[in-house]
C-alpha cells in the first residue's frame, strides 16, 4: 500500500517570499506523484505530476517540485508566492498496482501574508 | 471541453428524503471517481468505476448508492443519509490506458451537501 505524509498542516509566508511545501511517500512499487490545489470552496485543480523521466517538474502558476528517490520525497516549490495562492495544497501518490484511485496527504494551508 | 461538471453545486436534505448527486464529463474518460470531503480533510475515495464497471467500494454505507449509466455520467444516490454524511462530494474522472495508470485527474468542484 501507498501513502504520502504531508509534515506541515499550515505555512505562513509573506509576499514575494520563496515556499517549500512537503511531502514525503511511502510505497513498495513504482509511484505516481500528484500536487494539487483547492481554493476555498473549490474542487481540486492539478498543479504538477511526476509520471517517470526528469526529476524536476514545473506545474501551473509557477510551481514546480523535485521527485527525490532516495529520500522518498516530492517537496513542492515556489521562488516567489503571491496573494492569491493562498490555498489547502494535497500532495497525492497512485501506486502501480491496479489500483487507479489517489490518496491524498492531509494537506498543507498556505497562508500568504502582505 | 476539459470539464467535469457536478450538480447541484449545493444540497441540503432531510434524513427521510432521497435525492441524486450528478456527474458528467466529456474528455473521453473511462474511469470515475466520487471523493467525500470533511472540513479541512483530504479527499477520501468511494467509489471508482472502470468503463462503466464498478471496480473499487472504499466499504461504504449503503445508503449511498453509485450508478454510471454510461460512460460520460456518473451519479450518486442519497437515500435516509446521517448528518455526519455532510461533506463535499467531488466528482472526478481521468483517462484509462491499458496495461498503464492514469495520467491525471480532473476533478469536479464539488456538490457541498448538508443533511439536516
Amino acid at each position: 500500500a501507498q501513502s504520502v505524509t504531508q509534515l506541515d498542516s499550515q505555512v505562513p509566508v509573506f509576499e514575494e517570499a520563496p515556499v517549500e511545501l512537503r511531502c514525503n511517500y511511502s510505497s513498495s512499487v513504482s509511484v505516481y506523484l500528484f500536487w494539487y490545489v483547492q481554493y476555498p470552496n473549490q474542487g481540486l485543480q492539478l498543479l504538477l505530476k511526476y509520471l517517470s523521466g526528469s526529476t524536476l517538474v514545473k506545474g501551473i502558476n509557477g510551481f514546480e517540485a523535485e521527485f527525490n528517490k532516495s529520500q522518498t520525497s516530492f517537496h513542492l516549490r515556489k521562488p516567489s508566492v503571491h496573494i492569491s495562492d493562498t490555498a489547502e495544497y494535497f500532495c497525492a501518490v497512485s501506486g502501480d498496482t491496479g489500483r487507479r484511485a489517489l490518496t491524498f496527504g492531509s494537506g498543507t494551508r498556505l497562508q500568504v501574508q502582505p | 471541453d476539459t470539464e467535469v461538471t457536478q450538480t447541484p453545486k449545493h444540497l441540503v436534505m432531510g434524513m427521510t428524503n432521497k435525492k441524486s448527486l450528478k456527474c458528467e464529463q466529456h474528455m473521453g474518460h473511462r474511469a470515475m471517481y466520487w471523493y467525500k470531503q470533511k472540513a479541512k480533510k483530504p479527499p477520501e475515495l468511494m467509489f471508482v468505476y472502470s468503463y462503466e464497471k464498478l471496480s473499487i467500494n472504499e466499504s461504504v454505507p449503503s445508503r449511498f448508492s453509485p450508478e454510471c449509466p454510461n460512460s460520460s455520467l456518473l451519479n450518486l444516490h442519497l437515500h435516509a443519509l446521517q448528518p455526519e454524511d455532510s461533506a463535499l462530494y467531488l466528482c472526478a474522472s481521468s483517462q484509462v490506458a491499458a496495461g498503464a495508470l492514469l495520467y491525471g485527474y480532473t476533478f469536479g468542484s464539488g456538490t457541498r451537501l448538508t443533511v439536516v
